[in-house]
């Protein structure tokens, strides 16, 4: 246990459903981060939250919306998703932007049918 | 841009044997870190070992430890009496200014390490 925990485990939906990701930290950390895990592929970074301003967004494409209401809370809205959008998404915190040292969650296994 | 490189998809060792994952990287940048990150089927993603680049000295957490070759941006971790436990996906990563004021990490795309009994 890492203290970054992540909500749901797993999850199956569909294209036209709308479904969000929980993130919870309790390290007291200030940034937080959204990945992106596929098979094959190196873990791509999605967004990134500093002091709770949004201050990465990598080319992500609209259908997923991150909201950062508390330096401890993150969230990924999920709207008509792909089928090439089933993934790993992991959550991660640090200290703050400066990344020496990444704390991540246990991941949604996100699959859309 | 930064990039990760594990040239190695997958390594396996012999219990109590001690295997070496490769990592090397590319940056222009003088002031950034480097982490060796294990993740079981669990998917759980836990720091193994992290190394300053500013620092010669290698890392080392108990098993673990680093060849930290900064001319050669080479960043190799070695295991020593591997474990069972010790299989799992590694992943080396590399974390500096983005230069938006934040420190991103950048991922290779990892090793599985297989140990046998």
């Amino acid at each position: 246990e890492t203290g970054v925990t992540q909500t749901p485990r797993h999850l199956v939906m569909g294209m036209t459903n709308k479904k969000s990701l929980k993130c919870e930290q309790h390290l007291g950390h200030n940034a937080m981060y959204w990945y992106k895990q596929s098979a094959k592929k190196p873990l791509e970074l999605m967004f990134v939250y500093n002091f709770k301003e949004q201050t990465e967004n990598n080319s992500v494409p609209s259908r997923f919306s991150p909201e950062c209401p508390n330096s401890s809370h993150l969230f990924l809205h999920l709207h008509t998703l792909q089928p090439e959008d089933s993934a790993l998404y992991l959550c991660a915190s640090s200290r703050e932007g400066r990344v020496t040292e990444a704390f991540f969650g246990q991941g949604t296994r996100l699959t859309v049918v | 841009a930064q990039t990760v490189t594990q040239s190695q998809p997958e390594m396996s060792v012999q219990e109590a044997e001690t295997v070496t994952l490769s990592c090397t990287y590319d940056t222009s940048e003088s002031d950034y870190y480097l982490f060796w990150y294990k993740q079981p089927p669990s998917r759980q993603m836990i720091l193994v070992i992290r190394q300053e680049a500013y620092k010669q000295q290698n890392a080392t957490e108990n098993r673990f430890s680093v060849n930290f070759q900064k001319a050669a941006k080479s960043f190799s971790l070695k295991i020593s009496d591997s474990q069972l436990g010790d299989a799992a996906m590694y992943f080396c990563a590399f974390s500096s200014n983005s230069g938006a004021g934040s420190y991103q990490l950048t991922f290779g795309k990892g090793t599985k390490l297989s140990v046998i009994p």
